[in-house]
Protein backbone atom coordinates (compact mmCIF):
# COMPACT_ATOMS: atom_id res chain seq x y z
CA UNK A 1 0.00 0.00 0.00
CA UNK A 2 0.97 3.74 -0.64
CA UNK A 3 1.39 5.91 2.03
CA UNK A 4 3.46 9.55 2.74
CA UNK A 5 4.20 10.98 6.44
CA UNK A 6 5.16 14.39 6.47
CA UNK A 7 7.84 14.66 9.68
CA UNK A 8 6.49 17.99 10.61
CA UNK A 9 3.11 19.31 11.55
CA UNK A 10 4.42 22.88 11.60
CA UNK A 11 7.70 24.47 10.88
CA UNK A 12 8.29 28.45 11.18
CA UNK A 13 10.91 30.48 9.23
CA UNK A 14 11.89 33.81 9.14
CA UNK A 15 11.69 35.89 5.82
CA UNK A 16 14.53 35.43 4.05
CA UNK A 17 15.76 32.01 5.17
CA UNK A 18 15.82 28.61 3.48
CA UNK A 19 12.67 26.38 3.71
CA UNK A 20 12.89 22.46 4.17
CA UNK A 21 9.48 20.84 4.36
CA UNK A 22 10.21 16.46 5.16
CA UNK A 23 8.09 14.11 3.31
CA UNK A 24 8.73 10.37 3.18
CA UNK A 25 6.60 7.95 1.29
CA UNK A 26 6.04 4.26 0.96
CA UNK A 27 5.36 2.55 -2.17
CA UNK A 28 5.20 -0.75 -3.51
CA UNK A 29 6.58 0.66 -6.72
CA UNK A 30 7.73 3.09 -8.47
CA UNK A 31 5.42 6.34 -7.41
CA UNK A 32 4.05 9.55 -8.64
CA UNK A 33 4.73 11.94 -6.15
CA UNK A 34 3.39 15.36 -5.67
CA UNK A 35 3.49 18.54 -3.47
CA UNK A 36 0.31 20.78 -2.89
CA UNK A 37 -0.01 23.99 -1.49
CA UNK A 38 -3.17 25.13 0.03
CA UNK A 39 -3.55 29.11 1.29
CA UNK A 40 -6.79 29.45 3.95
CA UNK A 41 -10.10 29.39 2.24
CA UNK A 42 -8.20 28.23 -0.83
CA UNK A 43 -8.40 25.21 -2.92
CA UNK A 44 -5.40 22.73 -3.47
CA UNK A 45 -2.36 24.01 -5.95
CA UNK A 46 0.07 21.83 -7.73
CA UNK A 47 3.44 23.35 -6.62
CA UNK A 48 5.92 20.45 -8.68
CA UNK A 49 5.65 16.23 -9.21
CA UNK A 50 7.58 13.48 -9.77
CA UNK A 51 6.83 10.94 -12.19
CA UNK A 52 10.30 8.72 -12.91
CA UNK A 53 11.78 11.36 -14.85
CA UNK A 54 14.66 13.92 -13.28
CA UNK A 55 14.71 13.05 -9.69
CA UNK A 56 15.26 16.52 -8.94
CA UNK A 57 11.72 18.70 -9.52
CA UNK A 58 11.41 22.23 -9.87
CA UNK A 59 8.20 23.61 -9.30
CA UNK A 60 6.63 27.19 -8.86
CA UNK A 61 7.30 29.93 -7.18
CA UNK A 62 11.06 29.11 -6.55
CA UNK A 63 10.06 25.72 -4.33
CA UNK A 64 12.06 22.37 -5.57
CA UNK A 65 11.68 18.68 -4.37
CA UNK A 66 14.59 16.06 -4.80
CA UNK A 67 13.48 11.81 -4.94
CA UNK A 68 15.90 9.73 -3.26
CA UNK A 69 15.00 6.49 -3.75
CA UNK A 70 17.39 5.27 -1.04
CA UNK A 71 15.80 7.48 1.17
CA UNK A 72 12.13 7.30 0.48
CA UNK A 73 11.84 10.55 0.59
CA UNK A 74 10.60 13.60 -1.28
CA UNK A 75 11.75 16.88 0.49
CA UNK A 76 10.33 20.13 -0.08
CA UNK A 77 13.11 22.99 -0.19
CA UNK A 78 13.02 26.62 -1.48
CA UNK A 79 16.17 28.94 -0.84
CA UNK A 80 14.60 31.84 0.38
CA UNK A 81 10.56 32.22 2.25
CA UNK A 82 8.45 34.58 1.11
CA UNK A 83 5.46 36.00 3.91
CA UNK A 84 3.55 34.88 0.42
CA UNK A 85 4.54 31.78 1.03
CA UNK A 86 2.66 30.91 4.46
CA UNK A 87 0.24 28.25 4.28
CA UNK A 88 -0.36 24.07 4.57
CA UNK A 89 1.94 21.69 2.56
CA UNK A 90 0.81 18.31 1.44
CA UNK A 91 2.82 15.53 0.23
CA UNK A 92 0.51 13.27 -2.02
CA UNK A 93 1.36 9.79 -3.49
CA UNK A 94 -0.29 8.41 -6.19
CA UNK A 95 -2.46 5.35 -4.43
CA UNK A 96 -2.28 2.95 -7.52
CA UNK A 97 -5.67 3.67 -9.35
CA UNK A 98 -5.86 6.37 -11.87
CA UNK A 99 -7.63 8.39 -9.39
CA UNK A 100 -6.36 8.19 -6.33
CA UNK A 101 -4.33 10.38 -4.06
CA UNK A 102 -2.88 9.53 -1.17
CA UNK A 103 -2.19 12.75 1.13
CA UNK A 104 0.01 13.18 4.28
CA UNK A 105 -1.51 15.42 7.16
CA UNK A 106 0.09 18.30 5.97
CA UNK A 107 2.52 20.96 7.13
CA UNK A 108 1.97 24.55 8.29
CA UNK A 109 4.67 27.00 7.10
CA UNK A 110 4.57 30.24 9.04
CA UNK A 111 6.56 32.55 7.68
CA UNK A 112 7.80 35.51 10.20
CA UNK A 113 9.18 39.15 9.03
CA UNK B 1 -11.97 31.70 -14.19
CA UNK B 2 -11.92 28.29 -15.72
CA UNK B 3 -10.61 26.11 -13.23
CA UNK B 4 -13.15 23.75 -11.09
CA UNK B 5 -15.87 25.90 -9.56
CA UNK B 6 -17.86 24.46 -6.22
CA UNK B 7 -21.48 25.49 -4.89
CA UNK B 8 -22.37 26.19 -2.55
CA UNK B 9 -19.06 27.02 -0.80
CA UNK B 10 -20.26 26.84 2.91
CA UNK B 11 -23.79 24.67 3.93
CA UNK B 12 -24.70 24.87 7.79
CA UNK B 13 -27.46 22.00 7.88
CA UNK B 14 -28.94 20.25 10.80
CA UNK B 15 -28.39 16.89 11.87
CA UNK B 16 -30.75 14.06 9.79
CA UNK B 17 -31.45 16.81 6.82
CA UNK B 18 -29.95 16.14 3.25
CA UNK B 19 -27.45 18.14 1.59
CA UNK B 20 -26.23 18.06 -2.31
CA UNK B 21 -23.36 20.02 -3.54
CA UNK B 22 -22.31 20.55 -7.20
CA UNK B 23 -18.92 20.55 -9.12
CA UNK B 24 -18.38 21.88 -12.76
CA UNK B 25 -14.75 20.79 -13.61
CA UNK B 26 -12.79 22.20 -16.08
CA UNK B 27 -14.51 22.05 -19.74
CA UNK B 28 -12.01 19.46 -21.19
CA UNK B 29 -11.34 17.10 -18.46
CA UNK B 30 -13.34 13.56 -18.84
CA UNK B 31 -12.09 12.76 -14.80
CA UNK B 32 -13.82 13.92 -12.01
CA UNK B 33 -12.79 13.45 -8.45
CA UNK B 34 -14.37 13.82 -4.65
CA UNK B 35 -12.54 14.27 -1.96
CA UNK B 36 -13.37 15.21 1.72
CA UNK B 37 -10.80 16.81 4.35
CA UNK B 38 -11.65 17.26 8.08
CA UNK B 39 -10.06 19.84 10.09
CA UNK B 40 -6.09 19.02 10.58
CA UNK B 41 -6.11 16.34 7.99
CA UNK B 42 -4.91 16.30 4.34
CA UNK B 43 -7.75 15.59 1.58
CA UNK B 44 -9.50 11.61 1.60
CA UNK B 45 -10.16 10.14 -1.84
CA UNK B 46 -14.07 9.32 -1.96
CA UNK B 47 -14.67 8.85 -5.58
CA UNK B 48 -14.01 9.13 -9.29
CA UNK B 49 -15.35 9.15 -12.44
CA UNK B 50 -14.09 8.70 -16.27
CA UNK B 51 -16.91 10.57 -18.24
CA UNK B 52 -20.03 9.65 -16.64
CA UNK B 53 -18.94 6.45 -15.52
CA UNK B 54 -18.03 6.36 -11.71
CA UNK B 55 -14.83 3.83 -11.89
CA UNK B 56 -14.01 3.64 -7.78
CA UNK B 57 -15.27 4.26 -4.58
CA UNK B 58 -13.59 4.55 -1.12
CA UNK B 59 -14.94 2.53 1.51
CA UNK B 60 -15.38 6.17 3.37
CA UNK B 61 -18.01 6.38 0.97
CA UNK B 62 -21.08 5.06 3.07
CA UNK B 63 -24.47 4.72 1.74
CA UNK B 64 -25.82 7.96 2.99
CA UNK B 65 -23.46 9.06 0.51
CA UNK B 66 -23.97 9.24 -3.38
CA UNK B 67 -22.13 10.78 -6.22
CA UNK B 68 -23.21 11.39 -9.91
CA UNK B 69 -22.22 12.82 -13.15
CA UNK B 70 -24.88 12.53 -15.54
CA UNK B 71 -24.02 13.22 -18.53
CA UNK B 72 -20.21 13.30 -17.88
CA UNK B 73 -20.23 17.25 -17.50
CA UNK B 74 -21.09 18.32 -14.16
CA UNK B 75 -21.56 16.02 -10.92
CA UNK B 76 -22.89 16.18 -8.07
CA UNK B 77 -22.39 14.75 -4.47
CA UNK B 78 -25.06 13.83 -2.15
CA UNK B 79 -25.43 13.01 1.99
CA UNK B 80 -28.19 11.90 3.28
CA UNK B 81 -29.76 11.91 7.06
CA UNK B 82 -26.34 13.95 7.76
CA UNK B 83 -24.28 13.33 11.22
CA UNK B 84 -22.33 15.74 12.83
CA UNK B 85 -19.21 13.47 11.09
CA UNK B 86 -19.86 14.73 7.73
CA UNK B 87 -18.81 18.01 8.75
CA UNK B 88 -15.75 18.34 6.72
CA UNK B 89 -15.22 20.40 3.55
CA UNK B 90 -15.61 18.33 0.15
CA UNK B 91 -13.27 18.88 -2.63
CA UNK B 92 -14.00 18.48 -6.47
CA UNK B 93 -10.62 17.64 -8.78
CA UNK B 94 -10.63 16.98 -12.51
CA UNK B 95 -8.04 16.10 -14.98
CA UNK B 96 -7.21 14.53 -18.26
CA UNK B 97 -7.20 10.86 -18.59
CA UNK B 98 -3.61 10.95 -19.50
CA UNK B 99 -2.00 9.58 -16.71
CA UNK B 100 0.70 12.12 -15.12
CA UNK B 101 -1.86 14.57 -16.09
CA UNK B 102 -2.17 17.29 -13.31
CA UNK B 103 -5.23 16.99 -10.97
CA UNK B 104 -6.97 20.19 -10.59
CA UNK B 105 -8.34 21.00 -7.34
CA UNK B 106 -11.71 23.68 -6.53
CA UNK B 107 -11.68 25.58 -3.53
CA UNK B 108 -13.83 23.33 -1.61
CA UNK B 109 -17.55 23.05 -0.03
CA UNK B 110 -17.71 23.09 3.94
CA UNK B 111 -20.15 21.51 5.58
CA UNK B 112 -21.32 21.92 9.06
CA UNK B 113 -23.43 19.76 10.79
CA UNK B 114 -25.18 21.37 13.77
Amino acid sequence: AQSVTQLDSHVSVSEGTPVLLRCNYSSSYSPSLFWYVQHPNKGLQLLLKYTSAATLVKGINGFEAEFKKSETSFHLTKPSAHMSDAAEYFCVVSGGSQGNLIFGKGTKLSVKP
Amino acid sequence: DTGVSQDPRHKITKRGQNVTFRCDPISEHNRLYWYRQTLGQGPEFLTYFQNEAQLEKSRLLSDRFSAERPKGSFSTLEIQRTEQGDSAMYLCASSLTLGGNTIYFGEGSWLTVV
